[in-house]
């Protein structure tokens, strides 16, 4: 049975500044692995989507990397803004369906 | 092209009552995710269907819950008898096809049991 654990559960930091998500997950056996943003009260967005043949993607400020046979997956923001404040969830897929982590919920302080 | 819809977005129910609730998926998409979300807890996997079949309901709970995805109209998550305890977020995704894909969520429906 695939576990999901996410470190930090919790994260403030102020505006500007470069930051790291981690996410680590039991079973190696998967399609890909996403990360989703959520806000408070809405749905989810989905931020990046890696391949289980992939190392690493990147969209804007945001670098998400893949480390299956470790289990390991990384969420790089950098130069951090207000409007980045939101729960980060990780969600590795070794099935037909996604499994989710606890989150991590990221303030960042103006 | 629509995204995933959701309806109603919130729904409020005594215990006992009924909820359905119900999702439309992207225009395209023959396969549905249902997911839940208790507060203060991540998503979970509910039940996975396709037009006409659910595929993997290891996610539901064994009582009360069930699901469906007819050839017309949108998938429905319906529970019966609610207790205080199904007070959650409900969300629905969508994708065209399976293994690497993605999933496309909708916005969720929040059910409060009073």
């Amino acid at each position: 049975k695939q576990e999901v654990t996410q470190i930090p559960a919790a994260l403030s930091v102020p505006e500007g500044e470069n930051l790291v998500l981690n996410c680590s997950f039991t079973d190696s056996a998967i399609y890909n692995l996403q990360w989703f943003r959520q806000d408070p009260g809405k749905g989810l967005t989905s931020l990046l989507l890696i391949q289980s043949s992939q190392r690493e993607q990147t969209s804007g400020r945001l670098n998400a990397s893949l480390d299956k046979s470790s289990g390991r997956s990384t969420l790089y923001i950098a130069a951090s803004q207000p409007g980045d404040s939101a729960t980060y969830l990780c969600a590795p897929k070794p099935g037909q369906n996604f499994v989710f982590g606890p989150g991590t919920r990221l303030s960042v302080l103006p | 092209n629509a995204g995933v819809m959701q309806n109603p977005r919130h729904l409020v129910r005594r215990r006992g009552q009924e909820a359905r609730l119900r999702c439309s998926p992207m225009k395209g998409h023959s396969h549905v995710y249902w997911y839940r979300q208790l507060p203060e807890e991540g998503l979970k996997f509910m039940v996975y269907l396709q037009k006409e079949n659910i595929i993997d309901e290891s996610g539901m709970p064994k009582e009360r819950f069930s699901a469906e995805f007819p050839k017309e109209g949108p998938s429905i998550l319906r529970i019966q008898q609610v207790v205080r305890g199904d007070s959650a977020a409900y969300f629905c995704a969508s994708s065209p096809g399976t293994g690497g894909e993605t999933q496309y969520f909708g916005p969720g429906t929040r059910l409060l049991v009073l």
